[in-house]
């Protein structure tokens, strides 16, 4: 199996634009999670899908962002307007459905909002 | 207070040496994860356990539930054991949601 996948590796944008970051999970895996890395905070869960449905967005800072999963097999992060402070790298993982299953990480995306 | 807590921040070791990290945490949990960083690379889970100890090569993994701690050990250390280390929780109940430790920086030198 390929893991989970995620594009794109690297993203550099301006403030004000539009970004999309996408992740493939791990085939069979029916919960997949968006997490969120920076220097002063650590690892913070955004959102996690169950089943292609949101489950639990608590993490999501703000209106700005925003997740989706159309089917199993994708889904997107986008963060409309960026602004420098959402420059982080974002990791998407993936989880067979049972509460006692490690989760998959993706590579990551680095994104960097000038 | 951080829910979860790692100790200690940074480690310097030896090649060969014996190497300890601690996680403590303040919530009931029903699984405690430990997770591998190398630097500006992905994260790899090690373990995922809710009782006693496993092992996986040269990384042994032990939780005591009562005393909410758990250690992380890495018998002969290597240089490509060089990485960040973070503990994560996982809460009670049906929930999946994933509680991060601050992580444990360690280097280790040849």
């Amino acid at each position: 199996d390929a893991g989970v996948i995620q594009s794109p590796r690297h993203e550099v944008t301006e403030m004000g634009q539009e970004v999309t970051l996408r992740c493939k999970p791990i085939s069979g895996h029916n919960s997949l999670f968006w997490y969120r890395q920076t220097m002063m905070r650590g690892l913070e869960l955004l959102i996690y899908f169950n089943n292609n449905v949101p489950i639990d967005d608590s993490g999501m800072p703000e209106d700005r962002f925003s997740a989706k999963m159309p089917n199993a097999s994708f889904s997107t992060l986008k963060i409309q307007p960026s602004e420098p402070r959402d420059s982080a790298v974002y990791f998407c993982a993936s989880s067979l459905d049972s509460l006692f299953n490690e989760q998959f990480f993706g590579p990551g995306t680095r994104l960097t909002v000038l | 207070k951080n829910e979860v807590e790692q100790s200690p921040q940074n480690l310097t070791a030896q090649e060969g040496e014996f190497i300890t990290i601690n996680c403590s945490y303040s919530v009931g949990i029903s699984a405690l994860h430990w997770l591998q960083q190398h630097p500006g690379g992905g994260i790899v889970s090690l373990f995922m356990l809710s009782s006693g100890k496993k092992k996986h090569g040269r990384l042994i993994a032990t939780i005591n539930i009562q005393e909410k701690h758990s250690s992380l050990h890495i018998t002969a250390s290597h240089p490509r054991d060089s990485a960040v280390y973070i503990c994560a929780v996982q809460r009670g109940g049906s929930n999946y949601k994933l509680t991060f430790g601050k992580g444990t920086l360690l280097t280790v030198n040849p």
